[in-house]
């Protein structure tokens, strides 16, 4: 069956690189997303990576896939505070109508 | 702006009266799809709609109905609101996987339930 996790809160300094990480099970993902959501608003999406891929980059961001451990990460680079929000990772099964399936978050809190 | 609206924002309600909250998306969309977000278990779907009068369960449908008349709106009903659906609910649309594969979800505000 499908099942998302990600660690719940992490801290870090600001300037420094934040990594986000997120295990999921099923094997036949086809896609893999991230998420954003600021307080008060909905998710936004900030990156997906295609289940044959290992790595994709945009600007600050990094996206590393592991298919073999069925881990994904974001790593933010020069964290700021604006990207204190929670982080989603999901997961969408072509098999499954292309639903997604969302981990349960991970609060970043970036520190001055 | 393209967008997913949702309303109302803010409901409070008690319990067994019927409440509606819509979903409009100004996109063209296909596939539209209701959430809800809950401390700790992420977003788990209600509902979701691959296109006009086609709708289909999701993880959590229990106690919820929806209906996709128009390809812009995506009505979710609680006809017996009971306090165990207090929550978050989000309406999030998207073009189908298309060309991409990709299923990219653009997401409503959020409305904030609360029965009691």
């Amino acid at each position: 069956g499908e099942d998302v996790e990600q660690s719940l809160f992490l801290s870090v300094r600001e300037g420094d690189s934040s990594v986000i990480n997120c295990t999921y099970t099923d094997s036949s993902s086809t896609y893999l997303y991230w998420y954003k959501q600021e307080p008060g608003a909905g998710l936004q999406l900030l990156t997906y990576i295609f289940s044959n891929m290992d790595m994709k980059q945009d600007q600050r961001l990094t996206v590393l896939l592991n298919k073999k451990d069925k881990h994904l990460s974001l790593r933010i680079a020069d964290t700021q505070t604006g990207d204190s929000a929670i982080y989603f990772c999901a997961e969408s099964l072509q098999a499954a109508g292309n639903k997604l399936t969302f981990g349960g978050g991970t609060r970043v809190l970036v520190k001055p | 702006e393209a967008q997913v609206t949702q309303n109302p924002r803010y409901l409070i309600t008690v319990t067994g009266k019927k409440l509606t909250v819509t979903c409009s998306q100004n996109m063209n969309h296909e596939y539209m799809s209701w959430y809800r977000q809950d401390p700790g278990l992420g977003l788990r779907q209600i509902y979701y709609s691959m296109n006009v009068e086609v709708t289909d369960k999701g993880d959590v449908p229990e106690g919820y109905k929806v209906s996709r008349k128009e390809k812009r709106n995506f009505p979710l009903i609680l006809e017996s609101p009971s306090p165990n659906q207090t929550s978050l609910y989000f309406c999030a649309s998207s073009p189908g996987t298309g060309t991409t594969g990709a299923n990219v979800l653009t997401f409503g505000a959020g409305s904030r339930l609360t029965v009691l």
